[in-house]
């Protein structure tokens, strides 16, 4: 099963309104990052937030992290055309055996 | 210009058949994954590799195997091709591994290759 869950699985808004994308997962973790992936591309990197963080900033992305309820958020402000894209969260595991998983996306469309 | 480059981009390929998806890397990144992507199943790791001369058995690694003989290089090979093997396959790289080292760095993807297995 997947450790992470994006919420919700498709998102259409307007160019210059907010769009929020929520993750869920099950274990503890390391950390937790957000990937985009343009259509037919590989994934981009976007952010990472450690576990210790609760909240990280970078240009119009903000991100948090709940530990406590096992959930992270992506908003990106004032969104473009240019942020249509799948964002996926992708959490490394702290148990014994560290590894990355990815959850199974949020289609962004941004309508100019 | 530094990054992942893969081949091929997209491939048909009989039932049966050995295959092999190449991937390079030039950013001198210890590790490297294998991804396979599927619609609603988002990414899965096949296989990894810490670094040159070890690899490791990811989510779904059944059908494939993998070598890393140096640093830049990582094939992916299907030594008997199944149809459920069909997705879009993403080599990456990081700079740290995975496995007892800190926290894992972002992952740096190539633009994968594209297999159908009929």
């Amino acid at each position: 099963s997947q450790q992470g869950e994006e919420d919700p699985q498709a998102l259409s808004i307007q160019e210059g309104e907010n769009a929020t994308m929520n993750c869920s997962y099950k274990t503890s973790i390391n950390n937790l990052q957000w990937y985009r992936q343009n259509s037919g591309r590989g994934l981009v990197h976007l952010i990472l937030i450690r576990s210790n963080e609760r909240e990280k900033h970078s240009g119009r992305l903000r991100v948090t992290l709940d530990t406590s309820k096992k959930s992270s958020s992506l908003l990106i402000t004032a969104s473009r055309a240019a942020d249509t894209a799948s964002y996926f969260c992708a959490t490394e595991d702290s148990g014994g055996y560290q590894k990355v998983t990815f959850g199974t996306g949020t289609k962004l469309q941004v309508i100019p | 210009i530094a990054g992942i480059t893969q081949a091929p981009t997209s491939q048909i390929l009989a039932a049966g058949r050995r295959m092999t998806l190449r991937c390079t890397q030039d950013m001198r990144h210890n590790a490297m994954y294998w991804y396979r992507q599927d619609l609603g199943l988002g990414l899965r790791l096949i296989h990894y590799s810490n670094t040159a001369g070890t690899t490791g058995k990811g989510e779904v690694p059944d059908g494939y195997s993998v070598s890393r003989a140096n640093t830049d290089d990582f094939p992916l090979t299907l030594a008997s091709a199944v149809p459920s093997q069909t997705s879009v396959y993403f080599c990456a790289s990081s700079p740290e591994g995975l496995a007892g080292g800190p926290a894992i760095n972002e992952q740096f993807f190539g633009p994968g290759t594209r297999l159908t297995v009929l």
